[in-house]
């Protein structure tokens, strides 16, 4: 089975901080995303990667950046947390070939004061 | 820009009775249809999907059905249980993933 972790489910921080959220997965997937999920609004693509030392802007990539060192590892980086990024945040990797599944993990829940 | 739309945004059953939610996507190139279901405090996983030269595709008491010309397809749950209860997400994927807005099922027992 894939495996996507995040390295917390809850976080909170305080305006202005630089926020990290990590995401690793275990089946040597190219392909890694970052969305942020809020009420209504679905799922909204924050940045992707298709490789190592690659990323792509989504469609809300206004005070986030991303960083990906190794293939198993995406990171988000909220370089300076304001109160309109309280979200959940949810990681996915992706094989493409026969099937484009997204497998995700369990998200993490951040509240910025 | 591309455009995908869900619904209902919420939707409540009898258990035992069925669930159809309908999503309709505006990307011509659109070529794979997976539904999403998430759980609380879980990220969504696909339960399934289909792709653009089959018009429907069935898993126990769960079905997809595709209307390609139409740019819509649909999920069918029938004889639902307390355990369906979740949010659904359509994300038709073209060169990339776009997601409804996601509907909200309840079952009541």
């Amino acid at each position: 089975d894939v495996k996507v972790t995040q390295s917390s489910r809850y976080l909170v921080k305080r305006t202005g901080e630089k926020v990290f959220l990590e995401c690793v997965q275990d089946m040597d997937h190219e392909n890694m995303f970052w969305y942020r999920q809020d009420p209504g609004l679905g799922l909204r693509l924050i940045y992707f990667s298709y490789d190592v030392k690659m990323k792509e802007k989504g469609d809300i990539p206004e005070g986030y950046s991303v960083s990906r060192e190794k293939k198993e590892r995406f990171s988000l980086i909220l370089e300076s947390a304001s109160t309109n990024q309280t979200s959940m945040y949810l990681c996915a990797s992706l094989l493409l070939g026969a099937r484009e599944t997204q497998y995700f993990g369990p998200g993490t829940r951040l509240l910025v004061l | 820009g591309e455009n995908v739309e869900q619904h209902p945004s919420t939707l409540s059953v009898q258990e035992g009775d069925s669930a159809v939610i309908k999503c309709t996507y505006s990307d011509s190139a659109s070529n794979y249809f997976p539904w999403y279901k998430q759980e609380l405090g879980k990220g969504p996983q696909l339960i399934i999907d289909i792709r653009s030269n089959v018009g429907e595709k069935k898993d126990q008491r769960i079905a997809v059905t595709l209307n390609k010309t139409a740019k819509h397809f649909s999920l069918h749950i029938t004889e639902t249980q307390p355990e369906d209860s979740a949010v659904y997400f359509c994300a038709p994927w073209g060169y990339k993933y776009i997601f409804g807005t996601g509907t909200r099922l309840k079952v009541l027992a």
